[in-house]
């Protein structure tokens, strides 16, 4: 397996566009974590799905942010309008029963 | 809602030395996992504990989880420049999976 795939790894925006971050879990996974990593705020937990379905969203910063899981082998994370302070590394992970999580390279987004 | 925090938020030691970090959650956790992140990586996996008092060893690291499932140590014992990196703890409640903690970064002077 090739592991968790996430795409782009790196998306420079300007101020109010939207932008889609996809992720590809490893086959066989049931859950699906999307995290957020800056130097000020660390890792933050910002929705998690089991089955597809979304389980926890109490972490996506506001209303701008959405996630989705359409199948078992797809998720993206979009932000619309993007703002500077949206600017992270957005990390995507799968687990088999909130196991071992199984980390993306992660997606290097800067909004300018 | 869940808190995780980790100390010390940094540490810098000669090679050779023994490093500890340490990891205390709000709320009682039904299992504890640590990872590891080189600078510009992704977290990687080392460990998880699920019992109370449970103590684990990797070749030089040891992960204790407390008696109370509240708090964890990880301890390295001789370090080695490829320990390099940053430490997460990361606490999962049942109802709220994975929080992880501030991390804390270590730093090897050979």
């Amino acid at each position: 397996d090739a592991g968790v795939i996430q795409s782009p790894r790196h998306e420079v925006t300007e101020m109010g566009q939207e932008v889609t971050l996809r992720c590809k879990p490893i086959s066989g996974h049931d859950y699906l974590f999307w995290y957020r990593q800056t130097m000020m705020r660390g890792l933050e937990l910002l929705i998690y799905f089991n089955n597809n379905v979304p389980i926890d969203d109490s972490g996506m910063p506001e209303d701008r942010f959405s996630a989705k899981m359409p199948n078992a082998s797809f998720s993206t994370l979009k932000i619309q309008p993007s703002e500077p302070r949206d600017s992270a590394v957005y990390f995507c992970a799968s687990s088999f029963h909130r196991a071992e999580a199984f980390f993306g390279q992660g997606t290097r987004l800067t909004v300018v | 809602g869940q808190q995780v925090m980790q100390i010390p938020q940094y540490q810098h030691v000669q090679e050779g030395e023994d490093f500890t970090t340490y990891c205390n959650s709000s709320t009682t956790l039904s299992n504890i996992q640590w990872y590891k992140q080189r600078p510009g990586g992704h977290p990687v996996f080392l460990i998880q504990l699920v019992k109370s008092g449970e103590v684990k060893k990797q070749k030089r690291l040891t992960f204790q989880f407390g008696e109370a499932k509240k708090n964890s140590s990880l301890h390295i014992t001789a370090t080695q420049t490829t320990d390099v990196g940053t430490y997460f703890c990361a606490g999962d409640t049942g109802r709220r999976a994975l929080t992880f903690g501030s991390g804390t970064r270590l730093q090897v002077q050979p």
